[in-house]
């Protein structure tokens, strides 16, 4: 079983709609989840992190968190093509130092 | 602050050859990471530290060094080259003692071994 994983895509969305990109996570002891995303060709951006069980909301992203079942999501209000990218889980397990992240969910916003 | 500066962006190495990739951050960070990209997947762990003078191996450590003599600088050195080392290579920090911050990353260097 991966640490972290993710569905490879390519998720289509239509422009506008909203876009759903889920994770799970095998270490219990984990500690803080992240999304990053990846254009092509370039290094990851930080957009999202949680440390708590719930819903965090920042403009149009919604991060959820539950611990529970191990389950990590990131929603996509009012999808833009700028929104096209790789989205890439990331969690901070019990081993505080390092970040082990997942294969990515390749995203493409449809005009 | 220019973060993480990553040098070089691109090179090709022949089989056999040895190259430095150089890392070095301006924030102060503690903690330092080197990770490797293949095409469409995600992020395999090489090595980090936590701190000057303590390194740690990854999830794909073999044919590589680091050192980290300094705070700022994690160089990644590859030895003998081979093909498999074709990659993207990120380098990337973070603050130490918040769990709730994630990395900062740099550039990137396209490597091709030929």
């Amino acid at each position: 079983q991966k640490e972290v994983e993710q569905n490879s895509g390519p998720l289509s969305v239509p422009e506008g709609a909203i876009a759903s990109l889920n994770c799970t996570y095998s270490d219990r002891g984990s500690q803080s989840f992240f999304w990053y995303r990846q254009y092509s060709g370039k290094s990851p951006e930080l957009i999202m992190f949680i440390y708590s069980n719930g819903d965090k909301e920042d403009g149009r992203f919604t991060a959820q968190l539950n611990k529970a079942s191990q389950y990590v999501s990131l929603l996509i209000r009012d999808s833009q093509p700028s929104d096209s990218a790789t989205y890439l889980c990331a969690v901070r397990g019990s081993s505080a130092s390092k970040i082990i992240f997942g294969s990515g969910t390749r995203l493409s916003i449809r005009p | 602050n220019a973060g993480v500066t990553q040098t070089p962006k691109f090179r090709i190495l022949k089989i056999g050859q040895s190259m430095t990739l150089q890392c070095t951050q301006d924030m102060n960070h503690n903690y330092m990471y080197w990770y490797r990209q293949d095409p469409g997947m995600g992020l395999k762990l090489i090595y980090y530290s936590v701190g000057a003078g303590i390194t740690d191996k990854g999830e794909v450590p073999n044919g590589y060094n680091v050192s980290r003599s300094t705070t700022e600088d994690f160089p990644l050195r590859l030895e003998l080259a081979a093909p498999s080392q074709t990659s993207v290579y990120f380098c990337a920090s973070s603050y130490s003692g918040e769990l709730n911050y994630g990395y900062t990353f740099g550039s990137g260097t396209r490597l091709t071994v030929v």
